[in-house]
């Protein structure tokens, strides 16, 4: 069972407009969200985060929203460049600084920028 | 500032041969350290986690062992490797208490012929 789920494969979007990545999840008990970047052949980058107390967390061109509700969170890009091409993770964890804290991922999207 | 390293970077080996992946982290004590996985592919699956010297939780059954003998070093092994085994390996760290970030080295491909 799937429990972040990153519905879109991949992403083109041309340079200097929005790049919107999507991710949704089924656990009510996740309270801490993050946005990973990951170049071929390298480590995932961490990249921006938002707890469930917030519905927004901005941090330069990056900005995370969350929607409780609707279990749903997305990852805006603004405006998006060529070097931002790479995979994105969603990820999720349960416990807020538990000492077991574990991550689930999402399967990615691979976001290209066109020049 | 903290690193983590990974080695070796890339690793072909025959089917049934043994494994080991070493990670070590710089610059923070007594961390969290997992074991991920990357197939084809895929997601991110979380193989195994130690929240302390000798103390291993693994996430799903499967060929794979893992250790911490010292504070800062994690190691992946397998007495005898599987096809199914092939995929880049990431090790991660992260602060005991405070936020969940974890911090991903650079990985390991490997290949198993």
């Amino acid at each position: 069972d799937q429990q972040v789920k990153q519905n879109s494969p991949s992403l083109s979007v041309q340079e200097g407009r929005i790049s919107i990545l999507n991710c949704d999840y089924t656990n009510s008990m996740f309270d801490y969200f993050l946005w990973y970047k990951k170049y071929p052949a390298e480590g995932p980058t961490f990249l921006i985060s938002i707890s469930s107390i917030k519905d927004k967390n901005e941090d330069g061109r990056f900005t995370v929203f969350l929607n409780k509700s609707a279990k749903h969170l997305s990852l805006h890009i603004v405006p998006s460049q060529p070097g931002d091409s790479a995979v994105y993770f969603c990820a999720a964890s349960e416990k807020y600084g538990g000492a077991t804290n574990k991550l689930i991922f999402g399967t990615g999207t691979l976001l290209a920028v066109q020049p | 500032s903290q690193t983590i390293h990974q080695w070796p970077a890339t690793l072909v080996q025959p089917v049934g041969s043994p494994l080991s992946l070493e990670c070590t982290v710089e610059g923070t004590s007594n961390p969290n350290l997992y074991w991920y996985r990357q197939a084809a592919g895929r997601g991110l699956q979380l193989l195994f986690y130690s929240v302390g010297i000798g103390q291993i939780s693994s996430e799903v059954p499967q060929n794979l062992s893992a250790s911490r003998p010292q504070d800062r070093q994690f190691i992946l092994s397998s007495k005898k490797l599987l096809l199914s085994d092939s995929g880049f390996y990431l090790c991660a760290w992260r602060r005991l208490a405070g936020l969940n970030e974890q911090f991903f080295g650079p990985g390991t491909r490997l290949t198993v012929l």
